[in-house]
């Protein structure tokens, strides 16, 4: 049974801080992990789609790493703002040699900015 | 541009009553999702569908039923609906199943079986 985990499960921060959190996924069969930032009475949206070992993304004050090798791949965000405030999810991608690709979610991080 | 949309946006049902969910997306997606979530759970994947008229299981497909009968829409049933099935439904649509199309996700049905 494939498993992704997130932590923290949630975390509060002061605004201004800086915070990351971690999606550690099998390191076997790799093909995509991506991220989602999920808002309260929202839908999930996505932030990142990686693929390859060492990618960095960036997307404002939210950025992205990538270790395929070791199985992990960090969020990170500069300068929180309550506006940053929301689930932050992984979802990995795997591509069994039997079978169709194959999407797991992480549990998420939910992220509380406090002003 | 609607997106993913999902309705019934809420549903209470009583243990062994029977209900569907639609999900239809106007982007001209091949592959839907249907998704449910659980606290502390993360989003898990009921059963997809790769293109009109093809569907195929996921990770906890007991218990459901779907059809893609046109390409736009994705429905999602419950024969005989039990209190395990209390949980809100995601459906998501992307371009094909590749990890490197992002899904695209409706606003979730909130369902509660008594």
């Amino acid at each position: 049974i494939l498993n992704v985990e997130q932590s923290p499960q949630s975390l509060h921060v002061q605004e201004g801080d800086s915070t990351n959190f971690t999606c550690s996924f099998p390191s076997s069969n790799f093909y995509a992990l991506h991220w989602y930032r999920w808002e309260t009475a929202k839908s999930p949206e996505a932030l990142f789609v990686m693929t390859l070992n060492g990618d960095e993304k960036k997307k404002g004050r939210i950025s992205a790493t990538l270790n395929t090798k070791e199985g992990y791949s960090y969020l990170y965000i500069k300068g929180s703002q309550p506006e940053d405030s929301a689930t932050y999810l992984c979802a990995f991608w795997h591509r069994p040699k039997t079978s169709y690709d194959k999407v797991i979610f992480g549990p998420g991080t939910s992220l509380s900015v406090i002003p | 541009n609607a997106g993913v949309t999902q309705t019934p946006k809420f549903r209470v049902l009583k243990t062994g009553q029977s209900m569907t969910l639609l999900c239809a997306q106007d982007m001209n997606h091949e592959y839907m999702y249907w998704y449910r979530q659980d606290p502390g759970m993360g989003l898990r994947l009921i059963h997809y569908s790769v293109g009109e008229g093809t569907t195929a299981k996921g990770e906890v497909p007991d218990g459901y039923n779907v059809s893609r009968l046109k390409k736009q829409n994705f429905l999602l049933g419950l024969e005989s609906a039990a209190p395990s099935q209390t949980s809100v439904y995601f459906c998501a649509s992307s371009y094909t199943e590749s990890g490197g199309n992002i899904q695209y996700f409706g606003a979730g049905t909130r369902l509660s079986v008594l």
